[in-house]
């Protein structure tokens, strides 16, 4: 079963860091292009970040560019968000994704981890 | 402000056949192939189909279809299952990033 599980959320002040994981199995990782898409309380769904199959190429939103950095690990089958300087914008539900290929650009979102909510409060 | 634009609701009766749109331009659904995403409850997003091909476990009384810079999802059949939030997303060349739609409420009456 293909499967993406989230982990490392929680409550981070505003201006510290802190680093999302999604562990994947089920399917060749290192085959696919990764994302980061997140979901604020009532709001709709904003891609954050892409990265792909083998790093060499990386996207951001302008929204956390500069501040936030996909990674991923391919020997660990997990993929990484470090956030930094967060605001209280940045609150949301935060979904790794699996593409359908293996470049980030032109392609969609084809498997959804479960999400782990990010609340950024002092 | 989002690049597509979607209906904020739709409704119809069970058995109906209802259409979503999606409406972008040049540099994003009339250049890319568009994904569909249902998220019933506001929970976990799932993939509905993406370009012309229907997702996993999907069934296929949805279709997707393209028309220059606009996009749209047919539910032919309407289930009550089916009452959910749908989103469209494509990338957008300008941006260079992915855009989603504001999504669109389905209710079944």
């Amino acid at each position: 079963e293909v499967q993406l599980v989230e982990s490392g959320g929680g409550l981070v002040q505003p201006g510290r860091s802190l680093r999302l994981s999604c562990a994947a199995s089920g399917f060749t990782f290192d085959d696919y292009a990764m994302h980061w898409v997140r979901q604020a309380p009532g709001k709709g769904l904003e891609w954050v970040s892409g990265i792909s199959w083998n790093s060499g190429s990386i996207g951001y939103a302008d929204s956390v560019k500069g501040r936030f950095t996909i990674s991923r690990d391919n020997a660990k089958n997990s993929l990484y968000l470090q956030m930094n300087s967060p605001r209280a914008e940045d609150m949301a539900f935060y979904y790794c994704a699996k593409d359908y290929s293996s470049s980030w650009t032109g392609g969609a979102f084809d498997i959804w981890g479960q999400g782990t909510m990010v609340t950024v409060s002092s | 402000q989002s690049a597509l634009t979607q209906e904020a609701s739709v409704s119809g009766t069970v058995g109906q056949t209802v259409t979503l749109s999606c409406i972008g331009d040049s540099n994003t659904i009339g250049s890319y192939p568009v994904g569909w995403y249902q998220q019933i409850s506001h929970g976990v997003p799932k993939t509905v189909m993406f370009g012309n091909s229907l997702a996993s476990g999907i069934p296929d009384r949805f279709s997707g279809s393209k028309i220059g810079t606009t996009a749209s999802l047919t539910i032919s059949g309407l289930q009550p299952e089916d009452e959910a939030d749908y989103y469209c997303s494509t990338w957008d060349y300008s941006l260079s990033a992915y855009v989603f739609g504001t999504g669109t409420k389905v209710s079944v009456l």
